[in-house]
């Protein structure tokens, strides 16, 4: 099955910085590939994701790129705020399967 | 508007009960999933669901029983609870394209918090 590794698993930024967080997974046949916030005690929400045919992909502060070759894609959040604060997890799919990175804890301090 | 509801939120249990977790969608999905987040946050696919037929099925106990009656529904049954069970389970929807690869975004519901003591 799909193998999907997530660095790294805590990241502490200052306000206004950038952060960047990488994924690489094992399954050359994987398609699909979001990316999910989740707040304390919240449920996982899809905040940007990218195709297999496509190498970036922007939406305002957030960015995230593929490198199909590498089998690793990364996102990249900038001018971070407080409020992004959060676990992101990342993952690809095949096959309806949704496999997940095991999370990074992002906390932005003012 | 809730788009994936679950219920109940919170299920706190003994161990060798028997529970059950319920979900809807009005998004109009033809397919969805059961989710489990164990303590360390990791989420990992148990089953899906597409047009009422089981599509995916991971390698999880047969005391976990998926049943949908239609495709907005999808619920989770469970036998004789143990206490590695205790975990948040979110149901999720989403389309399945025609091709059969499900490339579309997944959305998940508010999830339920069992506790099995």
């Amino acid at each position: 099955g799909e193998n999907v590794e997530q660095h790294p698993s805590t990241l502490s930024v200052q306000e206004g910085d950038s952060a960047v967080i990488k994924c690489t997974y094992s399954d050359s046949a994987s398609n699909y590939f979001p990316w999910y916030k989740q707040e304390l005690g919240k449920r996982p929400q899809l905040i940007i994701d990218i195709r297999s045919n496509v190498g970036e992909k922007k939406d305002q502060r957030i960015a995230v790129t593929l490198n199909k070759t590498a089998k690793h894609f990364s996102l990249h959040i900038t001018e971070t705020q407080p409020e992004d604060s959060a676990v992101y997890f990342c993952a690809a799919s095949r096959l309806g399967r949704l496999y997940f990175g095991r999370g990074t804890q992002l906390t932005v301090w003012p | 508007d809730t788009a994936v509801s679950q219920t109940p939120k919170y299920l706190v249990t003994q161990m060798g009960n028997d529970k059950s977790i319920k979900c809807e969608q009005n998004l109009g999905h033809d397919t969805m999933y059961w989710y489990k987040q164990d303590s360390k946050k990791f989420l990992k696919i148990m089953f899906s669901y597409n047009n009422k037929e089981l599509i995916i099925n991971e390698t999880v106990p047969n005391r976990f029983s998926p049943k949908s009656p239609d495709k907005a529904h999808l619920n989770l049954h469970i036998n004789s609870l143990e206490l590695g069970d205790s975990a948040v389970y979110f149901c999720a929807s989403s389309q399945m394209t025609s091709g059969g690869r499900s490339s579309y975004e997944q959305y998940f519901g508010p999830g339920t918090r069992l506790t099995v003591t």
